[in-house]
């Protein structure tokens, strides 16, 4: 596809479930990232993949949050037991290099709603 | 943790004024970034400037960096309404430098 794709763009779960959140990158770009966003603030890092390889997951906030990227194109990230403190808009992105160095191409974010 | 913080944290104009925004950042860096949020949803790259640039321009965009304050500014001139959306400075971050780390960012507002 043209730009990142991301789904669904809203979920909403109870207290305690499991989700899994889906993320297709640009094609052709190595590196793959993970934010998560509440209201009022700036995106938060969660995880960056290069490749197949999770390069950084110093944001991941606890256990209860996982991402792969099997085959280093499309990521999931998975939330076990999610708590009403996880509700936010998660967002992944994606660039051809290190992100740090160039321009990262954001998709629409999925809207997490934990009740 | 959040390395940038942007000043002010609304700002209101009208449609014609300019627009700027500030950043200050914590650490040394290599470069500095600009996204724009529309709804808050998805962010749209605006400008990168490196450490070794002290000014850029992209269209109505000026951006400075002057890296012995650790701060950087955004400039938008004749602004129009549909400049209306929140903007963040982001930093690479980390031994890696592999990701960004974003501030809260400026919300403006354009009245027609």
């Amino acid at each position: 596809g043209a730009g990142v794709s991301q789904t669904p763009s809203n979920k909403v779960t109870e207290k305690g479930k499991y989700v899994e959140l889906r993320c297709d990158p640009i094609s052709g770009h190595t590196a793959l990232y993970w934010y998560r966003q509440s209201l009022g603030q700036g995106p938060e890092f969660l995880i960056y993949f290069q490749g197949t390889g999770a390069a950084d997951d110093s944001g991941l906030p606890n256990d209860r949050f996982f991402a792969v990227r099997p085959e280093g194109s499309v990521s999931t990230l998975k939330i076990q037991r999610t708590e009403r403190g996880d509700s936010a808009v998660y967002l992944c992105a994606s660039s051809s290099s290190r992100q740090g160095n160039t321009e990262a191409f954001f998709g629409q974010g999925t809207r997490l709603t934990v009740v | 943790s959040q390395q940038g913080e942007e000043d002010p944290q609304a700002l209101s104009i009208q449609e014609g004024e300019n627009a700027t925004m500030n950043c200050s950042y914590k650490t040394s860096i290599n470069n500095l970034q600009w996204y724009r949020q529309n709804s808050g949803r998805g962010l749209v790259h605006l400008i990168l400037i490196r450490s070794n640039e002290r000014e850029k321009h992209s269209g109505r965009l000026r951006v400075t960096l002057d890296t012995s304050k650790k701060s950087s500014s955004l400039l938008i001139t004749a602004s129009r309404a549909a400049d209306t959306a929140s903007y963040f400075c982001a930093t690479p971050h980390g031994g890696s430098q592999g990701n960004l780390i974003f501030g809260k960012g400026t919300k403006l507002s354009v009245k027609p």
